[in-house]
């Protein structure tokens, strides 16, 4: 069964940081993973999307990396803000039947 | 375009009683899933559809039941409310598997309490 870390659980940083969130996983056979992030009392956000093919994927100030041989992707926040406060998913998808989810990582972007 | 849409927003049970929660999405996707999301925890697939009249189980199925009647709407029912099931359900929905790369669009939750 996947299992997928994310690490640290909770991050706090000043406006205007470059940061990074890490998320893990134990099988290297995925379809595609996926970032997502949640704000409090609400469903999830799609962020970035990557395929099992590719390396990375860019929106915005938001960059994701994927190298499924070290089962490790990251999530690259540039010049943060306070309205990047959120938690963050990533997810793995193994098959057509299922995402498998991280525990998240809470992050607060000090004003 | 209102995407997924869940009712209700928030829930009390006791314990024994039974309820559905509804969801409906006006984008014409075929999959759609609920999922639950316990506090500390990532979220766990509880059933899933792969269209109109197919449904299936997922990670975690027991004391829940689904139907697909239409491509818009996949109620998730509990039967006997026990509290662990006291969870936050969130219905999602998606073109196409994820082999495809399509993007998985989520509802914004269900507080369900049971007592």
């Amino acid at each position: 069964k996947q299992e997928v870390t994310q690490i640290p659980a909770a991050l706090s940083v000043p406006e205007g940081e470059n940061l990074v969130l890490n998320c893990s996983f134990t099988d290297s056979a995925i379809y595609n993973l996926q970032w997502f992030r949640q704000d409090p009392g609400k469903g999830l956000t799609s962020l970035l999307l990557i395929q099992s093919s590719q390396r990375e994927q860019t929106s915005g100030r938001l960059n994701a990396s994927l190298d499924k041989s070290s089962g490790r992707s990251t999530l690259y926040i540039a010049a943060s803000q306070p309205g990047d406060s959120a938690t963050y998913l990533c997810a793995i998808r193994t098959g057509a039947n299922n995402l498998f989810f991280g525990t998240g990582t809470r992050l607060t972007v000090i004003p | 375009n209102a995407g997924v849409t869940q009712t209700p927003k928030f829930r009390i049970l006791k314990i024994g009683q039974s309820m559905t929660l509804q969801c409906t999405q006006d984008m014409n996707h075929n999959y759609m899933y609920w999922y639950r999301q316990d506090p500390g925890m990532g979220l766990k697939l509880i059933y899933y559809s792969v269209g109109a009249g197919i449904t299936d189980k997922g990670e975690v199925p027991n004391g829940y039941n689904v139907s697909r009647s239409t491509t818009e709407d996949f109620p998730l029912r509990l039967e006997l409310a026990a509290p662990s099931q006291t969870s936050v359900y969130f219905c999602a929905s998606s073109y196409s598997t994820g082999s495809s790369g399509n993007t998985i669009y989520f509802g914004e939750g269900s507080w369900l309490t049971v007592v």
